[in-house]
């Protein structure tokens, strides 16, 4: 089977930096995903990690460690626009992509 | 241009009723389509997934069947609703054709069970 954690919430300022970690246990595993989602709406792609490192886009990066089965998404210069909640989602055999259970972004003043 | 639908956006329905929601997908061939529920406040299950016509992985027993009578379309549909299966339900199809994780989600459908 597959799980993945993440912390439920993360209040931040805005302006700063946040880091929101994701650990999974897979039986299979393609690469790592980041959506966003704020509230009423749909999903929306962020990243995606096949190989370890860091990639960057704007002002989001994510990172992916497969030894460690490890992987986070880091958000710069923060906006109250950020206020979402955030999901980490594996790609597994068969096509199979499984969600975790979400972190909560409260960007404050 | 690359889109998907699905309806009805909102629906209340009785327990015990019938169910059905639709997604279409629209310039792509053989996606990779997915259903998913979202309980408040909760994160995203994966229900139902398919590679192809007539291909379906289910991932959660539970009164709910998906089907896929053509290429670019995907049902969910229940025999009798439970006040379990209230939810935000999520289509999705993955775009790419290397190995990507993008999903790309439909507006979703607000299901209350009464």
């Amino acid at each position: 089977g597959q799980s993945l954690e993440q912390p439920s919430e993360v209040t931040a300022v805005e302006g700063a930096i946040v880091q929101i970690n994701c650990t999974y246990q897979t039986s299979g595993f393609y690469g790592l995903s980041w959506y966003q989602q704020h509230d009423g709406g749909a999903p929306t792609f962020l990243s995606y990690n096949a190989l370890d490192g860091l990639e960057e886009t704007g002002r989001f990066s994510s990172f992916l460690s497969r030894s460690d089965s490890y992987g986070y998404l880091l958000l710069q210069e923060l906006q109250m626009k950020d206020s979402a909640s955030y999901f980490c989602a594996v790609r597994g055999g068969g096509n199979k992509l499984t969600f975790g259970t979400g972190t909560q972004l409260k960007v404050e003043l | 241009s690359q889109t998907i639908h699905q309806w009805p956006a909102t629906l209340v329905q009785p327990v015990g009723s019938p169910l059905s929601l639709e997604c279409t997908v629209e310039g792509t061939s053989n996606p990779n389509l997915y259903w998913y529920r979202q309980a408040a406040g909760r994160g995203l299950q994966l229900l139902f997934y398919s590679v192809g016509i007539g291909q379906i992985s289910s991932e959660v027993p539970q009164n709910l069947s998906a089907s896929r009578p053509q290429d670019r379309q995907f049902i969910l549909s229940s025999k009798k609703l439970l006040l379990s299966d209230s939810g935000f339900y999520l289509c999705a199809w993955l775009r790419g054709e290397a190995n990507t994780g993008e999903l790309f989600f439909g507006e979703g459908s607000r299901l209350t069970v009464l």
